[in-house]
C-alpha cells in the first residue's frame, strides 16, 4: 500500500530535549515536505526537499532541522524544543521535483507537546 | 507572495443540502489551486486541483470547484452533502515556479453536517 508513515504519532517531551520525528514514504517520491498545523493558522511549511541531499527552508524553519540522505526518509529534528513548537506535524511527499505540488500525499500526523 | 483566504471558519449544513466553501487567493498570475480535506485524526487528502484549462474541475467524493480569475476565487461545491463529508477543508495555492513551487494553505473551514 502506498503510504507516508510518521513516528511517533504522539510525543510529550520537555524543553531542550532533542527529538527526531521520522517520516518515510514507499512511493519513490522525489519531493518531501514538513508542515506544522496550528489552530487558526492552517498548515505552514517548515522545510522541503526536492531530492536526496537537496533541502530548503519553508515559511517557518526556525528551530528545526531536516536531512535527506535517502530518497524514502525525511526526518524532522528539533535540537532544543521549546513550548512554542507544540503542534501537529505532517510529513508529505509527491512524485516528482518537476511538479512537486501535483499531488501531495500526507502522513497521519505527529502530535507534539513540549512542556 | 501568494496568500489564501478562507473567510468561513465554520459552516453547518443539513445532510442532503448543497454546499459551497469559499476560497480567495492573492497572486498576480494564475496559480496552481488545490482543495484538501482532513477528516478527524487523519492527514490531508487531495480532493481536486486546478493547473490550467477548463475552469470547472471535478474531484473525488462528488466535489467540484470553479476557478474564477476575475474574482480570484476557487470555491468548492457539492450538490448534496453526506454525513461523511464532515471534516475540515483547506484551500491551497502554489505559485508556478518551474518545479520549485511552494504550497500555501488557507486557515481551513470546518464543516459540520446535521441530520
Amino acid at each position: 500500500e502506498a503510504q507516508v508513515t510518521q513516528n511517533p504519532r504522539y510525543l510529550i517531551t520537555v524543553t531542550g530535549k532533542k527529538l527526531t520525528v521520522t517520516c518515510s514514504q514507499n512511493m519513490n517520491h522525489e519531493y518531501m515536505s514538513w508542515y506544522r498545523q496550528d489552530p487558526g493558522l492552517g498548515l505552514r511549511q517548515i522545510y522541503y526537499s526536492m531530492n536526496v541531499e537537496v533541502t530548503d527552508k519553508g515559511d517557518v524553519p526556525e528551530g528545526y532541522k531536516v536531512s535527506r540522505k535517502e530518497k524514502r526518509n525525511f526526518p524532522l529534528i528539533l535540537e532544543s524544543p521549546s513550548p512554542n513548537q507544540t503542534s501537529l506535524y505532517f510529513c508529505a511527499s509527491s512524485r516528482g521535483s518537476d511538479r512537486p505540488q501535483e499531488t501531495q500525499y500526507f502522513g497521519p500526523g505527529t502530535r507534539l507537546l513540549v512542556l | 507572495a501568494q496568500s489564501v483566504t478562507q473567510p468561513d471558519i465554520h459552516i453547518t449544513v443539513s445532510e442532503g443540502a448543497s454546499l459551497e466553501l469559499r476560497c480567495n487567493y492573492s497572486y498576480g498570475a494564475t496559480p496552481y489551486l488545490f482543495w484538501y480535506v482532513q477528516s478527524p485524526g487523519q492527514g490531508l487528502q487531495l480532493l481536486l486541483k486546478y493547473f490550467s484549462g477548463d475552469t470547472l474541475v471535478q474531484g473525488i467524493k462528488g466535489f467540484e470547484a470553479e476557478f474564477k480569475r476575475s474574482q480570484s476565487s476557487f470555491n468548492l461545491r457539492k450538490p448534496s452533502v453526506h454525513w461523511s463529508d464532515a471534516a475540515e477543508y483547506f484551500c491551497a495555492v502554489a505559485e508556478p515556479n518551474f518545479g520549485n513551487e511552494k504550497l500555501t494553505f488557507g486557515t481551513g473551514t470546518r464543516l459540520t453536517i446535521i441530520p
